[in-house]
């Protein structure tokens, strides 16, 4: 069964409008810590952000957010004042466990486009 | 920042050639990985290790073998290459931390385009 799901294949944003990118994921674990990764055309993936399973707070970086709705098992992105070159696909994983060495489980992405 | 080279960005192998990509990260990472990236699949876990020596396949790893004799050094074999292993391959590294629940991203690499002719 998919561990993580983005049912957006694609979105489309103006130049600095907010955008949401979905994410929900199905884990019985109760310790487990959520990622965003950013990979623009040339191909290396960017992390961007965590949430673990247990912080209270939602994770911020900067333009992004981490709208984080436990009960509901879902994990969404929030970017603000979109540029540019924030065009790139987007992919949302997690990590089930405690321990780092745990290998993440990667949802199917989300190509998004900034438009001027 | 943490490095994490991946020896080729395109390579083109034969059908049956025994295919090597190498991986090395500069930064004492004790976990690393090789994922698989194909159009709408996503990454798929092909093999994991987390210390020298050791490895522990994943999701995909027929077809596969990995060798990691260095800790900074993470090679993923093809043993008798095929045209549906034509794919992009992303190699990444982590910190080991334990007793808590671990916010340390995985660090990849640039990622290699191998195309099987």
């Amino acid at each position: 069964a998919q561990k993580i799901t983005q049912t957006q294949p694609g979105m489309f944003v103006q130049e600095k409008e907010a955008v949401t990118l979905d994410c929900t994921y199905d884990t019985s674990d109760p310790s487990y810590g959520l990622f965003w990764y950013k990979q623009p055309s040339s191909g290396e993936m960017i992390f961007l952000i965590y949430q673990g399973s247990y912080d209270q707070q939602n994770a911020t970086e900067g333009r992004y957010s981490l709208n984080f709705q436990k009960a509901r098992k879902s994990a969404n992105l929030v970017i603000s004042a979109s540029q540019l070159g924030d065009s790139a696909m987007y992919f949302c994983a997690m990590r089930e466990g405690q321990d780092s060495g745990y290998a993440l489980n990667f949802g199917k992405g989300t190509s998004l486009l900034v438009t001027p | 920042d943490v490095k994490v080279t991946q020896s080729s960005r395109y390579l083109v192998k034969r059908t049956g050639e025994k295919v090597f990509l190498e991986c090395v990260q500069d930064m004492d990472h004790e976990n690393m990985f090789w994922y698989r990236q194909d159009p709408g699949l996503g990454l798929r876990l092909i093999y994991f290790s987390y210390d020298v020596k050791m490895k522990e396949k994943g999701d995909i790893p027929e077809g596969y073998s990995v060798s990691r004799e260095k800790k900074e050094r993470f090679s993923l074999i093809l043993e008798s290459a095929s045209t549906n292993q034509t794919s992009m391959y992303l190699c990444a590294s982590s910190k080991r931390t334990g007793g808590f629940i671990s916010n340390q991203p995985q660090h990849f690499g640039d990622g290699t385009r191998l195309s099987i002719l």
